[in-house]
């Protein structure tokens, strides 16, 4: 399969720690990347190769990967973290690019 | 602080062409390969296309193959993208986006869109 799935909408509360998951084939050859994206704005890489925050990412965000499953893991989240979270990889041929759905997630 | 900015967007009628570029600027744009996302409204992102970083290979969506194409101007830091036959599904923000890599202790590669452009709205309408 050349998909990525993830649901479509998440709730966390303010403080708590929210997960976020993306399935797929090609995860079990690729780690998948995650961006966030806000309305208006351009997407925002905010973890890649499985567990690496860019440089001015918040350490409450972190990644893991399983099998076909990655992780996106918001620990303490704040109001300023509800957007819609993308994830992506390459596809399991390795010359595509594929992305999840994406999750909108809610800071309540 | 790396930039990409894209230009070329606007409204065409359905079957009509139109070019998008994406100027890159403060970092090596030829050793990296770069990427077209769009994202139409109230939707979620969909690659679009690839090009490596000397311009030798391609690849495309199966949504624009035959219709789009990528190409890149290394001596003007721009990238390009040749869109024919539109129509109203083509409707989107086009992204344009820088792709870096990382081998993993396997000596396996694990990519990632690390810049963004802002994007350029493209609108397909009689």
């Amino acid at each position: 399969s050349s998909e990525l799935t993830q649901d479509p909408t998440v709730s966390v509360a303010l403080g708590q720690t929210v997960r976020i998951t993306c399935q797929g084939d090609s995860l079990r050859t690729y780690y998948a990347s995650w961006y966030q994206q806000k309305p208006g704005q351009a997407p925002v890489l905010v973890i890649y190769g499985n567990n690496n925050r860019p440089s001015g990412i918040p350490d409450r965000f972190s990644g893991s990967s399983s099998g076909n499953t990655a992780s996106l893991t918001i620990t303490g989240a704040q109001a300023e973290d509800e957007a819609d979270y993308y994830c992506n990889s390459r596809d399991s041929s390795g010359s595509h690019v594929v992305f999840g759905g994406g999750t909108k997630l809610t800071v309540l | 602080q790396v930039q990409l900015v894209e230009s070329g967007g606007g409204v065409v009628q359905p079957g009509r062409s139109l070019r998008l570029s994406c100027a890159a600027s403060r970092f090596t744009f030829s050793t990296y390969s770069v990427h077209w996302v769009r994202q139409a409204p109230g939707k979620g992102l969909e690659w679009v296309a690839l090009i490596s970083a000397d311009g030798s290979n391609e690849y495309y969506a199966d949504s624009v193959k035959g219709r789009f194409t990528i190409s890149r101007d290394n001596s003007k830091n721009t990238l390009y993208l040749q869109m024919n036959s539109l129509s109203s599904e083509d409707t989107a923000v086009y992204y344009c986006a820088r792709e870096s890599y990382y081998y993993d202790s396997g000596g396996h590669p694990h990519y990632f869109f690390d810049y963004w452009g802002q994007g350029t709205l493209v609108t397909v309408s009689s």
